[in-house]
């Protein structure tokens, strides 16, 4: 099975602009978690998608926004980029059937976003 | 609220000598704890969990780890290290909300074995 992929791998932003983050689950999982990872904070919980439904949401300004598809491909969208949001962003599915506390995630490689 | 803490940011040992690598937690409820590794410029891979049963917990890569409610941690363990085993691990608790958990990590502990 093909592992969860994220792209792109490398982006490079300055303040203001948006960008859009994609992820790519396992075949067959159906949540997706979303996480920041920072030298300063470690790594924090953005949210979690199950079904194009928003499941769970980490403590983050409205700027960080996500959404599902119905093949559970997700995106994370962060409006009005500030220099604190650079940062690696893993995503990590599970299959979610069986409720996703007893279940493993399974994490893609990140995206190093830099935002100068 | 939930809290894990790794009180070690490096932890040294010499290849083919046993490693324990700590972690405590604070969690209302039944814990739920992980713990992942991650290699330079990689993503998270899991390693182990507890959920309930047994509190030796045997992982992948020949790591287990001991889940000790009284002192509420659960540590990291392998009896004999590898230099392949260096490397940032992460320990994780989960606290269950609806059907799903938001996990809680700690800051990390980079693990360095020494040829």
């Amino acid at each position: 099975k093909a592992g969860v992929t994220q792209t792109p791998r490398y982006l490079i932003k300055t303040r203001g602009q948006q960008v859009t983050l994609s992820c790519s689950p396992i075949s067959g999982h159906r949540s997706v978690s979303w996480y920041q990872q920072t030298p300063g904070q470690g790594l924090q919980f953005l949210f979690e998608y199950f079904s194009e439904t928003q499941r769970n949401k980490g403590n983050f300004p409205g700027r960080f926004s996500g959404r599902q598809f119905s093949n559970s491909r997700s995106e994370m969208n962060v409006s009005t980029l500030e220099l604190g949001d650079s940062a690696l962003y893993l995503c990590a599915s599970s299959s979610g059937t069986s409720g996703s506390w007893q279940e493993t995630q399974y994490f893609g490689p990140g995206t190093r976003l830099l935002v100068l | 609220a939930q809290s894990v803490a790794q009180p070690e940011d490096q932890v040294n040992v010499a290849e083919g000598n046993p490693l324990t690598v700590k972690c405590t937690y604070s969690v209302s409820g039944n814990p739920y704890l992980f713990w992942y590794v991650q290699y330079p410029n990689r993503g998270l891979q899991f390693l182990l969990k507890y959920i309930t049963g047994d509190n030796l917990v045997k992982g992948s890569y020949g790591f287990e780890a001991e889940f000790n409610k009284s002192q509420t941690s659960f540590h990291l363990k392998k009896p004999s290290a590898l230099v392949s085993d260096s490397a940032l691990y992460f320990c994780a608790v989960g606290r269950q909300t609806g059907g799903s958990y938001i996990p809680t990590f700690g800051r990390g502990t980079s693990l360095i074995v020494h040829p």
